[in-house]
């Protein structure tokens, strides 16, 4: 069963502190991983997009790695701002006949607090 | 450019009503996905939507239906309503026949609050 998988759950920090979000995934083919935040009661917005043979991508202070070998991805959020405080998806893609089939993951909940 | 548009915002049913909520995708774009999300979970596949046919389907009762118009705008249907059917009701869109099909970005509306009572 196709499955993505993050972790922690939920995560405190300090404005200003570095944090990690982690995403593991069983999904097979796979096409390519995004990273998408929610604010609460809003609708995701993508961050950013990996595919296969990228091992990093950086959208101002947000920056993802992707290891393809170990189904592992990591968002890096630098110099945390209030306005991180959302939950931030893993969603990952396969392409199946055409189409671009999607596996979302539960989520992490986010919350920097001052 | 408009983005993905949802309708209504909120909306209040009793137990056992009937639900419909609708969704104007991107213009070009002519798949419509819809989630659910209930307060505290992640989106659950709902229904997906391209060139008027349904395409795929997640794992929901036959009371979640929906479909989609000439224009490519949906409409989700929820018949004999349920309290755990309260939710973020998401839509989202893409186009599989523009440069956005090898990256397939789903493109989000704000949702719809839907409160059973």
């Amino acid at each position: 069963k196709n499955q993505v998988e993050q972790s922690p759950q939920s995560l405190i920090i300090l404005e200003g502190k570095n944090c990690t979000l982690q995403c593991n995934y069983t999904v097979s083919p796979f096409s390519n991983l995004r990273w998408y935040k929610q604010d609460t009661g809003r609708g995701p917005v993508s961050l950013t997009i990996m595919t296969f043979s990228e091992n990093t991508k950086s959208n101002g202070r947000y920056t993802a790695t992707l290891d393809a070998d170990t189904k592992q991805s990591s968002l890096h959020i630098t110099a945390s701002q209030l306005s991180d405080s959302a939950s931030y998806i893993c969603v990952v893609s396969v392409n199946s006949g055409g189409y671009q089939k999607v596996t979302f993951g539960t989520g992490t909940k986010l919350q920097v607090i001052p | 450019e408009a983005g993905v548009t949802q309708s209504p915002t909120h909306l209040i049913k009793t137990r056992g009503q009937q639900a419909t909520l609708r969704c104007s995708p991107i213009s070009g774009h002519t798949s419509v996905y819809w989630y659910q999300q209930a307060l505290g979970l992640g989106l659950q596949f709902l229904l997906w939507y391209d060139e008027g046919e349904e395409r795929n389907r997640g794992n929901f009762p036959p009371r979640f239906s929906g479909r989609q118009f000439p224009n490519y705008s949906s409409e989700l249907n929820v018949n004999a309503l349920e309290l755990e059917d309260s939710a973020l009701y998401l839509c989202a869109s893409n186009s599989i026949l523009s440069g956005i099909r090898d990256t397939g970005e789903l493109f989000f509306g704000e949702g719809s609050r839907l409160t059973v009572l």
